[in-house]
Formats: structure tokens, C-alpha cells, sequence
């Protein structure tokens, strides 16, 4: 059974600095993986997706990254801001249709 | 614009009542979903459409139910059998159930008077 995890559970980091999220998943036979951002009380933004066949992808100040070999996957976000403060949650489309989330990264950027 | 839309934002249920959450899409899209998502878990399906007429249990449908008469339309009734029904619950639509982007609802936060 697919298992995704994202670690850390809460971050926090000063404006301007550059930050990195994790997210593993235990079954690497995915068709893809999904970056997602909520704001409190909101309902999920997607920032980027990542076929099973790429490595990476790119949306301004954020890259993610996709190894599918290891079931990792990373999203860097650049020159941080205090708009990027959110919970940032990560999923996996998997072969049987269903898409699994993690639990989420809260991140706040502290002015 | 094109999106989803889900009503009411918040919504309150009686004991032993039936409460139903509409999600409505103008984005053409044939999948549906509803999620539900607790504090501190990720976001678990309840129900999944891939196609008018047609819908299946996603991992917690117990105490649920769904209907998909139309293509916009996949409204979640939570009803009495649901012993916990306090929770955020997140509407989604994708062009198909696979390997495409799925675009979310604002959420409606249910709660138990």
C-alpha cells in the first residue's frame, strides 16, 4: 500500500532564504507526482506536476524534483517570502488510479 | 471563470441527521472527487467518479454517499452512519481519473452541533 511522508512536519525560516521540502513514497510505480499548496481554511492550489518520466519541473521560484527510483521528491523554493507561508502538501497518482497525499509541510517565512 | 465551486462553506449537522455537500464544476471535466481531510493527516478520498452515471468508494466511504446525474455536478451526502463527520471536506475534478492535474474546490468545513 502506498505510503507518502513529508518531512518536516512544520518549518520555519527567515524572508529570503532558500528552502527545501521533502516528500518519500514507498511504491515508486507512479504515474505522477503533485505539488500542492493550501492557505488556511482554503482548498489546494496545484503548483506543479511531475510525470513519472521526468525529472523536474519549474514555476518561477519553485523547482521540484522527482526520483522515482529512490520514491523521493523534492521542492525547493527560492528566494523566500513571507507570501509563501502555507502548508504545502505533496501526492501520488498511483498505477491503481488513486492519488495519496502526504500530511503536509506547514511553512512559515518569517518577515 | 472556470473552476469549482463548493457550498455552503460552513455547514452544520444535527445528530442523527443527513447533511449534503454540493460541489459543482464548469470546467468540463469527466472525474470527480471528494476528499476528506482531518487536522495534522493528509487528504484521504471518499468517493471518486470517473464519468456521468458512474461512481466508486474511495478509501473512507463508509457513511457517505455520492451521486453523478450530471457531468458538472457530484454532491457528497454525509449522512447519519457517519459517526465522525468533522472534518474539511475538499471537492476536485480532473479531465479523467489517471494522470492529469486535478484542480480543487475552496472546501466546506463540516461540524457537529
Amino acid at each position: 500500500k502506498q505510503e507518502v511522508t513529508q518531512i518536516p512536519a512544520a518549518l520555519s525560516v527567515p524572508e529570503g532564504e532558500n528552502l527545501v521540502l521533502n516528500c518519500s513514497f514507498t511504491d515508486s510505480a507512479i504515474y505522477n507526482l503533485q505539488w500542492f499548496r493550501q492557505d488556511p481554511g482554503k482548498g489546494l492550489t496545484s503548483l506543479l506536476l511531475i510525470q513519472s518520466s521526468q525529472r523536474e519541473q519549474t514555476s518561477g521560484r519553485l523547482n521540484a524534483s522527482l526520483d522515482k527510483s529512490s520514491g523521493r521528491s523534492t521542492l525547493y523554493i527560492a528566494a523566500s517570502q513571507p507570501g509563501d507561508s502555507a502548508t504545502y502538501l505533496c501526492a501520488v497518482l498511483g498505477r491503481d488510479d488513486k492519488i495519496i497525499f502526504g500530511k503536509g509541510t506547514r511553512l512559515h517565512i518569517l518577515p | 471563470d472556470g473552476g469549482i465551486t463548493q457550498s455552503p462553506k460552513y455547514l452544520f449537522r444535527k445528530e442523527g441527521q443527513n447533511v449534503t455537500l454540493s460541489c459543482e464544476q464548469n470546467l468540463n471535466h469527466d472525474a470527480m472527487y471528494w476528499y476528506r481531510q482531518d487536522p495534522g493527516q493528509g487528504l484521504r478520498l471518499i468517493y471518486y467518479s470517473q464519468i456521468v452515471n458512474d461512481f466508486q468508494k474511495g478509501d473512507i466511504a463508509e457513511g457517505y454517499s455520492v451521486s453523478r446525474e450530471k457531468k458538472e455536478s457530484f454532491p457528497l451526502t454525509v449522512t447519519s452512519a457517519q459517526k465522525n463527520p468533522t472534518a474539511f471536506y475538499l471537492c476536485a475534478s480532473s479531465t479523467t481519473v489517471g494522470s492529469d492535474i486535478q484542480y480543487f474546490g475552496a472546501g466546506t468545513r463540516l461540524s457537529v452541533l
